[in-house]
């Protein structure tokens, strides 16, 4: 069955990096498009970052761009997303999503991200 | 970008009855519209695409309608496991929006 896990989340300080991880198992990773989707404690849901299947092409929301980088492996089923200058407002659990032409049919259970000195 | 907004913020419900929950895009996206349905502590899970298209596995109480800019989710005969909160999202055009989210809770 279809499956992504995330990892990597964590208490950090504001201004550090983080790294978050997805692996996925269960499809070819190959051929679908990646999302990150954030949510802050008690809050809606947030687009974060989209990569293609190749990984040739990326979006990112205004609020995380110049700081996060969406990336896949596609020879290890993984997807990524480095951030950095973390800020307050980026605490929020991550999930990562595979996109089914436009929306998402599977999300990983997500990654508790806390930014706080 | 495109801005989405749901209403009403929290629908109180008696089991048994039908919730409608609406969704308004401030401009059009076709048809390509989800709706989404989140549980305390889970990661949400898609219930309609492309308006009124019910994911695979989704029950049939569960109806989707709408185009353009105006959207709605009706859940008949709701079951306690409905209880829950909804997310409509856009995905016609970048960045992928969602709604603020409908909180279905017990009447």
């Amino acid at each position: 069955q279809v499956q992504l896990v995330e990892s990597g989340g964590g208490v950090v300080q504001p201004g550090r990096s983080l790294r978050l991880s997805c692996a996925t198992s269960g499809f070819t990773f190959s051929v679908y498009a990646l999302h990150w989707v954030r949510q802050a404690p008690g809050k809606g849901l947030e687009w974060v970052a989209f990569i293609s299947y190749d990984g040739n092409t990326e979006y990112y929301a205004d609020s995380v761009k110049g700081r996060f980088t969406i990336s896949r492996d596609n020879s290890k089923n993984t997807l990524d997303l480095h951030m950095s200058g973390l800020r307050g407002e980026d605490t929020a659990v991550y999930y990562c999503a595979r996109s089914d032409s436009g929306p998402y049919l599977y999300w990983g259970q997500g990654t508790l991200v806390t930014v706080s000195s | 970008e495109i801005m989405m907004t749901q209403s009403p913020a929290t629908l109180s419900v008696s089991p048994g009855d039908t919730a409608t929950l609406s969704c308004r895009a401030s401009q059009s996206v076709g048809n390509n519209l989800a709706w989404y349905q989140q549980k305390p502590g889970q990661a949400p899970r898609l219930l309609i695409s492309r308006a009124s298209t019910r994911a695979t596995g989704i029950p049939a109480r569960f109806s989707g309608s709408g185009s353009g800019t105006e959207f709605s989710l009706t859940i008949s005969s709701l079951q306690s496991e409905d209880f829950a909160v909804y997310y409509c999202q856009q995905y016609n055009k970048w960045p992928f929006t969602f709604g603020p989210g409908t909180k279905v809770d017990i009447k």
